[in-house]
C-alpha cells in the first residue's frame, strides 16, 4: 500500500507564528493534496500539486502557501498562523488525481493559541 | 456548488447487524470513492467505484450515476467497524479534485 508520511503529528503554535507541515510519499505518485478537517465541514482542499514545482489552488487557500519541492515532498506553510487555522491537516497522494484511489497520511493536529 | 450529502449522520448497531450508508450528490460525477476514518483520525481508502457494484469482504459499494447516489453496505458488523465513513466525489472534467461528504459516524456495540 502507498505510504504517505506526515510530520509533525502534533503542533502547537501561537497566533502570528510560522508553521511548516511536511508530507512525503514514497510511491512516485504524481498528485499530492493538502486537506483540513473540521467538525461540521468535513475535509476541505487547501492546495494540491500534480508534480514537482507545480502548485494548484484548492477550495480554502487563504492563509496558506504550499510548495512541492520534489516528486516525493509537499509542504504546507502557515506564515502568520491564526486560531481559525486550528485543525486536523491531512496530506494525500494518488497517481492519476481523483480518477484513482487516494492514500492519506496519519494527519497533523495543529493548535494555534 | 457541488454538494455531497451523506446519511445517516450517525448510526448505532449491535454486532452482527447490517448497515446501509448513503451518499447523494447534486451534480453528475466522474467518480466516487469511499473512505474509513479510524477513531484516531487516519483515513483508509475502501473503494474507488465510479459506477456499478464492488465488493471487498463484508463491504459492498454500489454507485448509480443516473440516480446520483452511492451506497456502502456493511454486512455482519463488528465492533472494529466503528468509526466514520466518508464518501467523496470527483465532479470536475480534469479528474483532479475530490469533494467530501461530512461522513457517517458508526458505532457497533458488542
Amino acid at each position: 500500500e502507498a505510504a504517505v508520511t506526515q510530520s509533525p503529528r502534533n503542533k502547537v503554535t501561537v497566533t502570528g507564528g510560522n508553521v511548516t507541515l511536511s508530507c512525503r510519499q514514497t510511491n512516485s505518485h504524481n498528485y499530492m493534496y493538502w486537506y483540513r478537517q473540521d467538525t461540521g465541514h468535513g475535509l476541505r482542499l487547501i492546495h494540491y500539486s500534480y508534480g514537482a514545482g507545480n502548485l494548484q489552488i484548492g477550495d480554502v487557500p487563504d492563509g496558506y502557501k504550499a510548495t512541492r519541492t520534489t516528486q516525493e515532498d509537499f509542504f504546507l506553510l502557515l506564515e502568520l498562523a491564526s486560531p481559525s487555522q486550528t485543525s486536523l491537516y491531512f496530506c494525500a497522494s494518488s497517481d492519476r488525481g481523483a480518477n484513482e484511489r487516494l492514500f492519506f497520511g496519519h494527519g497533523t493536529k495543529l493548535s494555534v493559541l | 456548488g457541488q454538494q455531497v450529502q451523506q446519511s445517516p449522520a450517525s448510526l448505532v448497531l449491535q454486532e452482527g447487524e447490517n448497515a446501509e450508508l448513503q451518499c447523494n450528490f447534486s451534480t453528475s460525477l466522474n467518480s466516487m470513492q469511499w473512505f474509513y476514518q479510524r477513531p484516531g483520525g487516519s483515513l483508509v481508502s475502501l473503494f474507488y467505484n465510479p459506477s456499478g457494484t464492488k465488493q471487498s469482504g463484508r463491504l459492498t459499494s454500489t454507485t448509480v450515476i443516473k440516480e446520483r447516489r452511492s451506497s456502502l453496505h456493511i454486512s455482519s458488523s463488528q465492533t472494529t467497524d466503528s468509526g466514520t465513513y466518508l464518501c467523496a466525489m470527483d465532479w470536475g472534467n480534469m479528474g483532479y479534485k475530490l469533494t467530501f461528504g461530512t461522513g457517517t459516524s458508526l458505532l457497533v456495540d458488542p
